[in-house]
């Protein structure tokens, strides 16, 4: 079945960088683009970017633009996200999701999220 | 950017209830807009995309309307697996902003 797996819980120091992997299985990855989305504890969805895995073309939120970068391996049809500088307002469960232009673009496959940790 | 506001924040209902939450999109979206739904500790799911078109394997009795700017998300009959978070979102152009959210609680 189509389903993206992400890597593990990570706790970081203020100012260290994290990398989230996101493991595309049952479709291919370069069909489609991969979007990232962040949920601070308690808060809403925010909508961190995304990438077309065929071309790596991106596009990122201006709140991450110098901050974040997207990426993917498509030998081994993973995408990453990496975020720099971290602070402790970064404290978030970072989700990878699909998006399907057959949904009207509506992110239909989502990874089971990964929470990311900031603290002294 | 667009910007996608969702009303209400909170609600509260009853089983059986007949429920609406409201998403404004600060310009016009087309039928970019979608609704998804949130348990606690769990990813979001996929309910309704381009305004009204429903998910495969959503419940008839969730439904979506509206145009332009202005869309509902309706429950016709609350179920107790209803009660959970609601997000609309706009996918019509980068950043693919999404409401506030809205929790759905038991009365």
């Amino acid at each position: 079945q189509v389903q993206l797996v992400q890597s593990g819980a990570e706790v970081k120091k203020p100012g260290a960088s994290v990398k989230v992997s996101c493991k595309a299985s049952g479709y291919t990855l370069t069909g489609y683009y991969m979007h990232w989305v962040r949920q601070a504890p308690g808060q809403g969805l925010e909508w961190m970017g995304r990438i077309n895995p065929t071309s790596g073309g991106t596009n990122y939120a201006q709140k991450f633009q110098g901050r974040v970068t997207m990426t993917s391996d498509t030998s081994i049809s993973t995408a990453y996200m990496d975020l720099s500088r971290l602070r402790s307002d970064d404290t978030a469960v970072y989700y990878c999701a699909r998006p399907n232009p057959s949904r009207g673009n509506g992110l239909d496959v989502w990874g089971q999220g990964t929470t990311v940790i900031v603290s002294s | 950017d667009i910007q996608m506001t969702q009303s209400p924040s909170s609600l509260s209902a009853s089983v059986g209830d007949r429920v609406a939450i409201t998403c404004r999109a600060s310009q016009s979206i087309s039928t970019y807009l979608n609704w998804y739904q949130q348990k606690p500790g769990k990813a979001p799911k996929l309910l309704i995309y381009a305004i009204f078109r429903l998910q495969s394997g959503v419940p008839s009795r969730f439904s979506g309307s509206g145009s332009g700017t202005d869309f509902t998300l309706t429950i016709s009959s609350l179920q107790p697996e209803d009660f959970a978070t609601y997000y609309c979102q706009q996918s019509y152009s980068t950043p693919k902003t999404f409401g506030q959210g809205t929790k759905l609680e038991i009365k």
